[in-house]
């Protein structure tokens, strides 16, 4: 079974400051991949950041970094300089080649101003 | 990146009737759909995986007679909840896959409130 871990249900942050949301995983899976997707109010699924397990570099994009140990079955994001738009739930997920995506469960993120 | 509809956004009926909820892939041909269910507060819960042509796959302790998942074509999917009990009131959200990108897009979801 895959499993997708997050154990912060809530984090805070001031705004410009430096946040990592921490997520860990089980596969028994060769082949997956890993995405951090953001939920607004709107309720909207808005795809943040992705990386393929076979690459051994991070992925980034703009603010938005990860930092992924594959051994420990680990895949932060970190969010630099973060902004009051930044506040919403964000959800860890693992895909298969089938496309096929579990979530974990969730971390509100607060972006106090 | 593509674009994925869902209609409708929100929909209110009476227990014990039916509602069909549609998931439109507008700009690609989607070869598998996803649907899922998100309790208030919660994770999103994959329902079922239907690919165009065949029978949905429902995961685990979904009911597939309360659920009715039709693919019948390259772009468009849909949900049908079946005799609607208040338990059933939820978010639901679709995403649709190529299958070339291992990337899923979502659409934008259906409230439904079952009174």
């Amino acid at each position: 079974a895959q499993t997708v871990t997050q154990s912060q249900p809530e984090m805070s942050v001031q705004e410009a400051e430096t946040v990592t949301l921490s997520c860990t995983y089980d596969t028994s899976e060769s082949d997956y991949y890993l995405f951090w997707y953001k939920q607004p109010p709107s309720r909207q699924m808005i795809l943040v950041i992705r990386q393929e397990a076979y690459k051994q570099q991070n992925a980034t994009e703009n603010r938005f970094s990860v930092n992924f140990q594959k051994a420990a079955k680990s895949f932060s994001l970190k969010i630099s300089d973060s902004q009051l738009g930044d506040a919403a739930m964000y959800f860890c997920a693992l895909g298969n080649r089938d496309d096929k995506i579990i979530f974990g469960k969730g971390t509100r993120l607060h972006i106090l101003p | 990146g593509a674009v994925v509809s869902q209609h409708p956004s929100w929909v209110i009926c009476k227990s014990g009737t039916s509602v069909k909820i549609e998931c439109r892939s507008l700009d690609f041909q989607a070869t598998t759909m996803f649907w899922y269910r998100q309790f208030p507060k919660q994770s999103l819960m994959l329902m079922a995986t239907s690919n165009e042509g065949s029978k949905a796959t429902y995961e685990q302790g979904v009911e597939k007679d309360k659920f009715l998942i039709n693919h019948a074509s390259l772009t468009l999917s849909t949900l049908t909840v079946t005799s609607a009990h208040p338990e059933d009131s939820s978010f639901y959200i679709c995403s649709a896959s190529t299958g070339r990108s291992t990337e899923a897009f979502f659409g934008q979801g259906t409230r439904l409130t079952v009174v």
